[in-house]
């Protein structure tokens, strides 16, 4: 299965620092994919990843993959109390038609 | 304007009966998809439709059934609903290549069925 796991499964941090959550996956990957759902919520985009790409960044939040050990981690720096939700990684396997999603990271920031 | 819109938003209903949620989607992608979220959160894809052709049926009990009217619409109905389906359905959307960009997401409907 291309499932990825997530690590930790729930996160929680004072506002203002730094949150980092790892996503680990099984088989080759053409990209990787974070994602924030806030409560009662759809998904939305945060970051794509390549397989040819160690590292991405945008605004607070900074991505990296290694393809070597198949994880990924996604970094927020400086967190907001606006930060607080759930985060999934999701993958696409090397000639796959569809996104396999992670189990998630449940983040809290306490104010 | 929603990019991708769901309704009902929350659907409650007794098992064996019969129901339909639609979606629709202002952004002109090609490529449909309708996914599950159980209460542990996880998601999993159900099925995918590109221009209104089926691409992926992952294995879902026949019970399920999509329809893509056009390309903007794919509803998903669901005969004979059983307990084990109450989760949140959530449609998405993806452009050219949709694979290699991001999905966007509708706000989902959560479906209980007692």
């Amino acid at each position: 299965s291309q499932q990825g796991e997530e690590d930790p499964q729930a996160l929680s941090i004072q506002e203002g620092e730094n949150a980092t959550m790892n996503c680990s996956y099984k088989t080759s990957i053409n990209n990787l994919q974070w994602y924030r759902q806030n409560s009662g919520r759809g998904l939305v985009h945060l970051i794509l990843i390549r397989s040819n790409e160690r590292e991405k960044h945008s605004g607070r939040l900074r991505v990296t993959l290694d393809t070597s050990k198949k994880s990924s981690s996604l970094l927020i720096t400086a967190s907001r109390a606006a930060d607080t939700a759930s985060y999934f990684c999701a993958t696409v396997g090397r000639g796959a038609q569809k996104l396999v999603f992670g189990q998630g990271t449940r983040l809290t920031i306490n104010p | 304007d929603t990019a991708v819109s769901q309704t009902p938003k929350y659907l409650v209903t007794q098992m064996g009966n019969d129901k339909s949620i639609k979606c629709e989607q202002n952004l002109g992608h090609d490529t449909m998809y309708w996914y599950k979220q159980d209460s542990k959160k996880f998601l999993k894809i159900m099925f995918s439709y590109n221009n209104k052709e089926l691409i992926i049926n992952e294995t879902v009990p026949n019970r399920f059934s999509p329809k893509s009217p056009d390309k903007a619409h794919l509803n998903l109905h669901i005969n004979s609903l059983e307990l084990g389906d109450s989760a949140v359905y959530f449609c998405a959307t993806g452009g050219p290549s949709a694979l290699s960009n991001e999905q966007f997401f509708g706000p989902g409907t959560r479906l209980t069925v007692l």
